[in-house]
């Protein structure tokens, strides 16, 4: 599975843009790349997936460049509801498990 | 819909005694199993998995062991827990490969 690398934390203000960067230099041609965000004391959520160039919903866009080692979550005007760790994952289709590496605490002041 | 259980939210075990957390999907066939742990402050520790009755994947050599009785039920278990069993538990369940995983509430485990 591809090792991913992710800041370790990140400030920011209410209404900025954040963008949180990972590598996965070692990405395999099936791998797609997701991310997931998480509350203190609650489970992981869903946030977005791609595999390459961009891919955008209503929370969210993912930046993926052409050569895929490396993707940026986009958060558009963020709010201090945001403050949370948010997690990128590579996951490839010869295994099922799923890995979490340490992720980005996120922290969002008014 | 898909739902997940998973209980008890909370549970404060002495060392030495055993443990059993369940986790059950509702909703859905043949779903990916997972078991987590989350230490305090730090991330996810994938512990074990299965895609299937029966077949079970573990990650880390440890204190714990998990089954899968059931398609949809996912049992985490210890016959004898130690202090650094204490931490975050999380059932999440997947509807295969590169698919988004879905998680629990948790299992706050605190072993004294």
């Amino acid at each position: 599975l591809a090792k991913t690398t992710q800041p370790i934390s990140m400030d920011s203000y209410e209404g900025q843009e954040v963008n949180i960067t990972c590598s996965h230099n070692n990405i395999a041609t099936n791998d797609y790349i997701t991310w997931y965000q998480q509350f203190p004391s609650q489970g992981p959520r869903f946030i977005i997936q791609g595999y390459k160039t961009k891919v955008t919903n209503e929370v969210a866009s993912l930046f993926i460049p052409a050569d895929r080692k490396s993707s940026t979550l986009s958060l558009p005007r963020v709010s201090l509801s945001d403050t949370a760790v948010y997690y990128c994952l590579v996951e490839g289709s010869s295994a099922s498990k799923i890995i979490f590496g340490s992720g980005t605490r996120l922290s969002i002041r008014p | 819909s898909q739902t997940i259980h998973q209980w008890p939210a909370t549970l404060v075990q002495p060392v030495g005694s055993p443990l059993s957390l369940e986790c059950t999907v509702e909703g859905t066939s043949n779903p990916n199993l997972y078991w987590y742990r989350q230490a305090a402050g730090r991330g996810l520790q994938l512990l074990f998995y299965s895609v299937g009755i029966g077949q079970i994947s573990s990650e880390v050599p440890q204190n714990l062991s998990a089954s899968r009785p059931q398609d949809r039920q996912f049992i985490l278990s210890s016959k004898k827990l130690l202090l650094s069993d204490s931490g975050f538990y999380l059932c999440a369940w997947s509807p295969g490969m590169n698919t988004e995983a879905f998680f629990g509430q948790g299992t706050r485990l605190t072993v004294v």
